[in-house]
């Protein structure tokens, strides 16, 4: 089955800063990864995702890459805020296999006012 | 107007015990779904039900028990309680059919086996 690996497990920033996070997956034949972000005391929530046939996608300060060579793909965060803090989540799935969802273990990132 | 609903919030009970946690979504979903969240926030999926039919049964122990009365509602029985079942559970819905893989998660239950 699907393996998804995560990096950094926590991040801190200072806010206006960029930040970072790096998933890998080990099945070459998942084709959606989504990211989601968790609130303190919430459920996790659909901030972007990318599908297999794009390498890169933005949405205002947020973007994912992603390089299927590599079976890499990553979340960039620019001139953070306050509110970014949260836990982030990647995800793996193969839309033509049983569609289970893989997330990664998880990143908690702080910003630093 | 909740999208994703579930009850009880906290959940505190003796080792042992038999509980229920409840979840209703409005959003018009074919797809339900139970996560696990260890104290590491670990996510992991337990079940995932398509109108009302169970699609995805991972390793759980069969004290765990899903229902699905109908597509906007799937519940979950857990019985013989143990201290490891200690976790924040999640449900969750999506709309298969759409083609969009995007899950909608409620606010989720802790739970507190003492």
């Amino acid at each position: 089955g699907e393996n998804v690996e995560q990096h950094p497990s926590t991040l801190s920033v200072q806010e206006g800063d960029s930040a970072v996070i790096k998933c890998t997956y080990s099945d070459s034949a998942s084709n959606y990864f989504p990211w989601y972000k968790q609130e303190l005391g919430k459920g996790p929530q659909l901030i972007i995702d990318i599908r297999s046939n794009v390498g890169e996608k933005k949405d205002q300060r947020i973007a994912v890459t992603l390089n299927k060579t590599a079976k890499h793909f990553s979340l960039h965060i620019t001139e953070t805020q306050p509110e970014d803090s949260a836990v982030y989540f990647c995800a793996a799935i193969n839309d033509f296999g049983n569609e289970k969802l893989t997330f990664g273990t998880g990143t908690r990132l702080t910003i630093i006012p | 107007d909740t999208a994703v609903s579930q009850t009880p919030k906290y959940l505190v009970t003796q080792m042992g015990n038999d509980k229920s946690i409840k979840c209703e979504q409005n959003l018009g979903h074919d797809t339900m779904y139970w996560y696990k969240q260890d104290s590491k926030k670990f996510l992991k999926i337990m079940f995932s039900y398509n109108n009302k039919e169970l699609i995805i049964n991972e390793t759980v122990p069969n004290r765990f028990s899903p229902k699905s009365p109908d597509k906007a509602h799937l519940n979950l029985h857990i019985n013989s309680l143990e201290l490891g079942d200690s976790a924040v559970y999640f449900c969750a819905s999506s709309l298969r059919t759409s083609g969009s893989h995007e899950q909608f998660f409620g606010p989720g239950t802790r739970l507190t086996v003492l």
